[in-house]
């Protein structure tokens, strides 16, 4: 089965610095790849998602990943930091292997944006 | 209004009692799922409905029943609530996820049993 890891569980910026969230998978087979975000008491709402082709992916709020298959890896990013970007964040995959494609979600980074 | 709903958003029950979480979408799509979202734990399966009367439990099914009779319906009961099944669920759905389609989430029941 598919497994996400998403390093760090909380994860502090400035207003205006560089947002990197990490995320790393394990699969045998090629995945989908997904950013989720979750502001408080909402649901989630998809950033941005890795299916095929370009490996630099452009998102919602400025947010942007790249897919790097060598590394397992699909790290989130933004250059400038907000404060409306405090939030959980959720990386996830979709194993075509596994139930009806669900998702299978890292435990989340919780972003925390400081004046 | 178009989207995915659940109700009810806020749910407080005591142990041992039936409760029924519904989920809504308009949009017709295919595929439903339900999670559940536990601090430490991240969002799980709990079943998903790849189309109207087909269901399939996910990884954490026990204790819950789900139905499909309607392709915008998917329902989930705890027969007998127990104090673990204190959660947030979410329910999402899907047109295509084997085509790399994205999950659209409810806004999520916090359910306590007590």
């Amino acid at each position: 089965a598919q497994s996400v890891t998403q390093l760090g569980s909380h994860v502090s910026v400035s207003e205006g610095a560089l947002v990197l969230l990490r995320c790393n998978y394990s699969s045998s087979v090629p995945p989908y790849l997904f950013w989720y975000v979750q502001y408080p008491n909402q649901g989630l709402q998809l950033l941005l998602k890795y299916t095929t082709g370009a490996t630099l992916v452009k998102g919602i709020n400025g947010f942007e990943a790249e897919f790097k298959k060598s590394e397992t890896s699909f790290h989130l990013t933004k250059p400038s930091a907000h404060m409306s970007d405090a939030a959980e964040y959720f990386c996830a995959v979709s194993d075509p292997r596994s139930s009806g494609y669900a998702l299978n979600f890292g435990k989340g980074t919780s972003l925390l944006v400081t004046p | 209004d178009a989207g995915i709903t659940q109700s009810p958003r806020y749910k407080i029950t005591e142990t041992g009692r039936q409760v029924t979480l519904m989920c809504h979408q308009t949009w017709s799509h295919s595929y439903m799922f339900w999670y559940r979202q536990d601090l430490g734990h991240g969002l799980r399966l709990i079943y998903y409905s790849a189309a109207a009367d087909i269901t399939d439990k996910g990884e954490v099914p026990d204790g819950y029943v789900v139905s499909r009779s309607k392709t915008e319906n998917f329902p989930l009961t705890l027969e007998s609530a127990t104090r673990s099944q204190t959660s947030v669920y979410f329910c999402a759905s899907s047109a295509s996820p084997g085509q790399g389609y994205e999950q659209y989430f409810g806004p999520g029941t916090r359910l306590t049993v007590t």
